[in-house]
């Protein structure tokens, strides 16, 4: 059984500050990290997909960072703004699963004005 | 390019009733999953179609969940009997069939799922 886990579970923060969650996955047989934003009632979004060791990935204020030695990513949100309320999911797909994602419990972030 | 279709949004079902629900993937996506999502959890796999073979149903409780892909394109997930623990929100995603350049490993795009409360 694979275990991918988030932290933290949750979190509230005032806008315009900046916050980072945590995905740790098995760094064995590593295929792709992925980072998805989930909005309530709206359907998960891509945010990056990682597969190098180092590989950093910038979306506007997001961006994330991947260590695959030690089986960990960073998400980052620079300057949280209201809109970015959500639930934040890391997924890991091994080499051996195929396209088989296997999810984190996510981080649910909301950005109070 | 439209996205990933599913329907209905919402579903309330007394337990021991039966339901069921569609999803329309990307067009051309070969590859087609559904997911189920309980609350404070992350979303499970629960069965995955390669055109209109079935590629992965481990997770899928096969005594009282099925799912079909007809011809390749649209599927369907019945749940029968509902029972109070399948309260949840069902996610239906695609892939296209290869592992695309620039190393994005099959990404999935996914639908806005279905929450059903099963009471």
């Amino acid at each position: 059984i694979l275990n991918v886990e988030q932290s933290p579970q949750s979190l509230h923060v005032q806008e315009g500050d900046s916050t980072n969650f945590t995905c740790s996955f098995p760094s064995s047989n590593f295929y792709a990290l992925h980072w998805y934003r989930w909005e309530t009632a709206k359907s998960p979004e891509a945010l990056f997909v990682m597969t190098l060791n180092g590989d950093e990935k910038k979306k506007g204020r997001i961006s994330a960072t991947l260590n695959t030695k030690e089986g960990y990513s960073y998400l980052y949100i620079k300057g949280s703004q209201p809109e970015d309320s959500a639930t934040y999911l890391c997924a890991f797909s091994g080499r051996a699963s195929g396209s088989r994602l296997t999810f984190g419990e996510g981080t649910q972030l909301t950005v109070n004005p | 390019e439209a996205g990933v279709a599913q329907s209905p949004r919402y579903k309330i079902i007394e337990k021991r009733q039966s339901v069921a629900f569609w999803c329309n993937p990307i067009s051309g996506h070969a590859t087609l999953y559904w997911y189920q999502q309980i609350l404070g959890q992350g979303p499970k796999l629960l069965i995955q179609f390669q055109n209109n073979g079935v590629v992965d149903d481990s997770q899928l409780p096969k005594d009282r969940f099925s799912a079909e892909r007809l011809k390749g394109v649209d599927s369907t997930l019945k749940i029968q009997p509902a029972k109070l623990e399948d309260s949840a929100v069902y996610l239906c995603a695609s892939s296209s069939l290869t592992r695309t350049s620039g190393g994005r490993g099959y990404e999935q795009y996914f639908g806005p799922g279905t929450r059903l409360t099963v009471t």
